[in-house]
Formats: structure tokens, sequence, C-alpha cells
């Protein structure tokens, strides 16, 4: 069965400071890689994706995130965060050996940027 | 406008009564979505949809039920046998391919009283 972690329930970063927000996955197929950010109270807005290709993948609002097959990570990524970026970060994946398009998501991990 | 509403935003019911959620999308997706948020636990499958008058289990349906008899429509009925239904509900809708991306619904909130 297809599954994501998402190992830290709080990540804390300095205003302008790199930041990394960890997700590992498991999938019997080819994985289909999301990421998604969530504001108090509000539905979840879409920032990237890895479908296949380059390991590096770029997305909304200077976020990016680094594929690794052997590690099976899906890591997001942005060289300089802001305060603005404090919110609810959510990985998700889809299995491409499986038979539906069935979305898990992990439990996803509270970013705080201090100015 | 293009997208995807969930009605009401909150809702109140009181226990033994059933409820049912409102999931409208017009952005000719196939694929659709409910899950239950509650803190900590993130975001958990209750029903998908690939098709209309199709559906599957995600990891929590017991005391949910859906129908998808509309493409553009995926309601959600929180049955009495949902015994903790406090949470916040989220719908999404998507193209349907493997590599698409879910556009998402901005919630309700469901508390029992």
């Amino acid at each position: 069965a297809q599954s994501v972690a998402q190992p830290e329930d709080q990540v804390n970063v300095a205003e302008g400071n790199p930041l990394t927000v960890k997700c590992t996955y498991s999938v019997s197929g080819n994985p289909y890689l999301f990421w998604y950010v969530q504001y108090p109270n509000r539905g979840l807005q879409f920032l990237l994706k890895y479908i296949t290709g380059d390991n590096l993948v770029k997305g909304s609002y200077g976020f990016e995130a680094e594929f690794n097959k052997s590690q099976t990570s899906f890591h997001l990524k942005k060289p300089s965060a802001l305060v603005s970026d404090s919110a609810l970060y959510f990985c998700a994946v889809r299995d491409g050996g499986g038979a539906t398009n069935k979305l898990i998501f992990g439990t996803g991990t509270l970013l705080a940027v201090q100015p | 406008d293009g997208g995807i509403t969930q009605s009401p935003k909150y809702l109140f019911r009181k226990e033994g009564q059933n409820v049912t959620l409102s999931c409208e999308q017009n952005l000719n997706h196939d694929a659709m979505y409910w899950y239950r948020q509650d803190p900590g636990q993130g975001l958990r499958l209750i029903y998908y949809s690939q098709i209309v008058n199709d559906f599957q289990k995600g990891d929590i349906a017991e005391g949910y039920s859906v129908s998808r008899e509309k493409k553009e429509s995926f309601p959600l009925t929180v049955t009495s046998a949902q015994k903790n239904p406090t949470a916040f509900y989220l719908c999404a809708s998507a193209p349907g391919g493997l590599n698409t991306e879910a556009f998402f619904g901005q919630g309700t909130r469901l508390t029992v009283v």
C-alpha cells in the first residue's frame, strides 16, 4: 500500500535562512509526488509536483523539491525563508503501480519562520 | 469562476443525526476526493471517485457514505455510525491522470453538539 511520512511535526527557521521540510514515501510502482501548503482554516494550495525527469523540481513562491529515488524522499526546500511562509505543509503521493488514482497525504509539518 | 465549492462552511449536528456535506466542481474533473483533517493526523482519505457512478473506500470510510451521480457533484454523508465526526472536512478534485494535482475546496468544519 502506498504511504507517505513527514517525520517532523514542526520546523523552526529564522527569516532569511534556508528551509527544508522532509518527506519520505513508499509505493509499489513509480511515485507521483506532490507538495501542498495550507493556511489556517483554509483548503490546500498546490506548490509543486514530481512526475518524471529532473530530480529538482521548482514550484510556486520560490519553493523547490528534490526527488531522491534511492532514499525514497521528496524534501521541500527554499533558499531563503520568509515570515509569510509560515503555514502547514503536506506531502502527498500517488502510486504509479496501483490500479487507481488514490492520493495519500502525510501528517503535515508546521513551518514557523521567525523574524 | 472555475473552482471547487464546499458548503456549508460551518455545520453543527446533534448526536444521532445524519448530515450531508456538499462538494461541487465546475472544472470538468473526473476524480473527486473527500478527506478528514484532525490536528496531528494530517489528511485522511474517506472516499474517492475516479469517474461518475463509481467510488472507492479510502482509509477511514466507516460511518460515511457518498454518491457520484453527476460528474460535478460528490456529496458526503456523515452518518450516526460515525462515532467521532467533529473535524474539518476537505473535498478535492483532479483531472484524473496519475500525474495531475488535486484542487481543494475551502473545507467544512463539522461540530457535534
